[in-house]
């Protein structure tokens, strides 16, 4: 059975610290992997977008990395801002030519930023 | 903003009803895709339409039924409502009804289902 793993459930964090979240999947065939970020209450934003041949992307103060020999990936936030406070969804695809139906979404990991 | 709109923003019905949730994707995008998100859960893909056809199912009800129109926006109609229907349901659109690492899924904002 595909699925997506994500830890933590939930991390606090302060402001200007870094951080990273973690990705563990089992889903096959690998096509690509995302990172969502999503705001309460609102939609999911995409912040990457990985193939089994990327190992690191890059968005600004977001990094994610990927080792598909494992089938991990994290996303590492650096000098975290409140605006970062949101839930961080790993989506796995396991085709590159089907449909929606080959997405795999975690369940998250809410993160909250303090002061 | 993702291009992609969702009517009404917030809707409160009663068990046992009917309701009907509207969705406009971006401009140029074919392919509109549901999913239903319930408190402190993760997206559930429901169903995908790809230029007016359905192209993929996911965990959708019997209760539930969607389609799309020849202007390409879609509607998700839910019936005989029950509590455990209370839930954020996102639309999303792409060019292609592909999982193509370039076939990118924009979300909408979101509607706010809750059911008393």
């Amino acid at each position: 059975k595909n699925q997506v793993e994500q830890s933590p459930q939930s991390l606090i964090i302060l402001e200007g610290k870094n951080c990273t979240l973690q990705c563990n999947y089992t889903v096959s065939p690998f096509s690509n992997l995302r990172w969502y970020k999503q705001d309460t209450g609102r939609g999911p934003v995409s912040l990457t977008i990985m193939t089994f041949s990327e190992n690191t992307k890059s968005n600004g103060r977001y990094t994610a990395t990927l080792d598909a020999d494992t089938k991990q990936s994290s996303l590492h936030i650096t000098a975290s801002q409140l605006s970062d406070s949101a839930s961080y969804i790993c989506v796995v695809s396991g085709s590159s030519t089907g449909t929606a139906s080959k997405l795999t979404f975690g369940t998250g990991t809410r993160l909250q930023v303090t002061l | 903003d993702s291009g992609v709109t969702q009517t009404p923003k917030h809707l409160i019905t009663a068990t046992g009803q009917r309701v009907t949730l509207r969705c406009s994707p971006r401009s140029g995008d074919l392919s509109v895709y549901w999913y239903q998100q319930s408190l402190d859960q993760g997206l559930q893909f429901l169903i995908q339409y790809y230029n007016g056809e359905e192209r993929a199912k996911g965990n959708i009800l019997e209760r539930f039924s969607a389609q799309q129109f020849p202007d390409l926006h879609s509607e998700l109609n839910l019936s005989s409502l029950e509590l455990g229907d209370s839930a954020l349901y996102f639309c999303a659109s792409s060019v292609t009804p592909r999982g193509g690492v370039y076939n990118e899924q924009f979300f909408g904002p979101g509607t706010r289902l809750t059911v008393l």
